[in-house]
This record gives structure tokens, C-alpha cells and sequence, in this order.
């Protein structure tokens, strides 16, 4: 089955101690991104990536890290968690095979961070 | 800067009814994406809008685009229970940089 994998998908941690959400993706999409969803925001994009080693930032990037070492795996890293990272994160993959760039989204990993 | 607006953020409508969620946004972009989201669940795409007049139907649901007035529209015809969810139109900025809007919440009533 395609699908867009995230890890965990729920994390309480606190202030400062380092974490990694994991994302993969079975579809052999070139592109993939990370979104933070908050209330009455929508989805803002803060990192993306258009293949293996090519990484771009996206709207909110301050405060997070990326790498794709992997066309598979785009893990998000938060180096020093803080509370205004509390959010709902999805990841999403895409492919510009059929010309569409249509994204694929993970289930999401609700971070609180206190 | 792209921004995104989409109006309205919240509609209450009845069974059977017609209604249209606009989304309109600030610079020229050539896609512009519709998303659906059920309460704690991830989105799922509904229409991929890639040039000037396109018009896509699925069901009660039919979206266009018209890239001069940077707008976009989403129209319910015969509106249903299973429709109520938050819509989101999302445009492409550059690259892969999504600009998503705040979300359309819909709730439509027996």
C-alpha cells in the first residue's frame, strides 16, 4: 500500500531535550515536506526537500533541522525543543510524474512540548 | 510575500443547499491545490488545479480556478452530512514552498 509513515505519532517532551520525528514515504517521491498545523493558521511549510541532499527552507523554519540522506526518509529534528513548538506535524511526499506535484500526507505526530 | 485567504472560515449549512468557499491569493502562481481534513485525521487531496479556467468535479463537489483574478472557488451543490469537514486550498509559491490557507470549517446540518 502507498503511504507516508510518521514516528511517533504522539510526543509529550519537555523544554530542551532533543527530538526526532521520523517520516517515510514507499512511493519513490523526489519531493517531500514538513508542515506544522496550528488553529486558525492552516498548514505552514517549514522545511522541504526536492531530492536526496537538496533541502530548502519553507515559511517557519527557525527552530527545526532536516536531512535527507535518503529518498525514502526526511526525519525533522528539533535541536531545543521550546513550547511554541507545541503542534501538529505532518509530513507529505509528492512526484511530478503525472505533472501534478500532488502531495501525500502522513497520519501527523502531536508534539507537546512543556 | 504569497498569502492565502479563503472566505468563509466557518459556514453552517443545511442539507440540500448550494454554497461556494472562495480562496483568493496575492501573487501569481500556476497550481493551486484543494485539501479535505476529517476532525483528527490528515488531508486528503481533492483537486490538483494546474491552469487558467480549469474545472475539476468529484461528486457534490466541483472546483475552478481563475489564475488572472488569483482566485479560486470550491462549490458544494446538494451539500450532505458526509461533507462536513475543514476544506484547505493550498498554492505553490516557488519550488515546492506550499502556501496553505487558514481552512474553511463546514458543518452541514440535517
Amino acid at each position: 500500500e502507498a503511504q507516508v509513515t510518521q514516528n511517533p505519532r504522539y510526543l509529550i517532551t519537555v523544554t530542551g531535550k532533543k527530538l526526532t520525528v521520523t517520516c517515510s514515504q514507499n512511493m519513490n517521491h523526489e519531493y517531500m515536506s514538513w508542515y506544522r498545523q496550528d488553529p486558525g493558521l492552516g498548514l505552514r511549510q517549514i522545511y522541504y526537500s526536492m531530492n536526496v541532499e537538496v533541502t530548502d527552507k519553507g515559511d517557519v523554519p527557525e527552530g527545526y533541522k532536516v536531512s535527507r540522506k535518503e529518498k525514502r526518509n526526511f526525519p525533522l529534528i528539533l535541536e531545543s525543543p521550546s513550547p511554541n513548538q507545541t503542534s501538529l506535524y505532518f509530513c507529505a511526499s509528492s512526484s511530478d510524474r503525472v505533472g501534478t506535484y500532488e502531495q501525500y500526507f502522513g497520519p501527523g505526530t502531536r508534539l507537546t512540548v512543556t | 510575500e504569497l498569502k492565502v485567504e479563503q472566505n468563509p472560515l466557518f459556514l453552517s449549512m443545511q442539507e440540500g443547499k448550494n454554497y461556494t468557499i472562495y480562496c483568493n491569493y496575492s501573487t501569481t502562481s500556476d497550481r493551486l491545490y484543494w485539501y479535505r481534513q476529517d476532525p483528527g485525521k490528515s488531508l486528503e487531496s481533492l483537486f490538483v488545479l494546474l491552469s487558467n479556467g480549469a474545472v475539476k468535479q468529484e461528486g457534490r463537489l466541483m472546483a475552478s480556478l481563475d489564475t488572472k483574478a488569483r482566485l479560486s472557488t470550491l462549490h458544494i451543490t446538494a451539500a450532505v452530512h458526509d461533507l462536513s469537514a475543514t476544506y484547505f486550498c493550498a498554492v505553490v509559491n516557488y519550488g515546492q514552498n506550499f502556501v496553505f490557507g487558514p481552512g474553511t470549517r463546514l458543518s452541514v446540518l440535517p
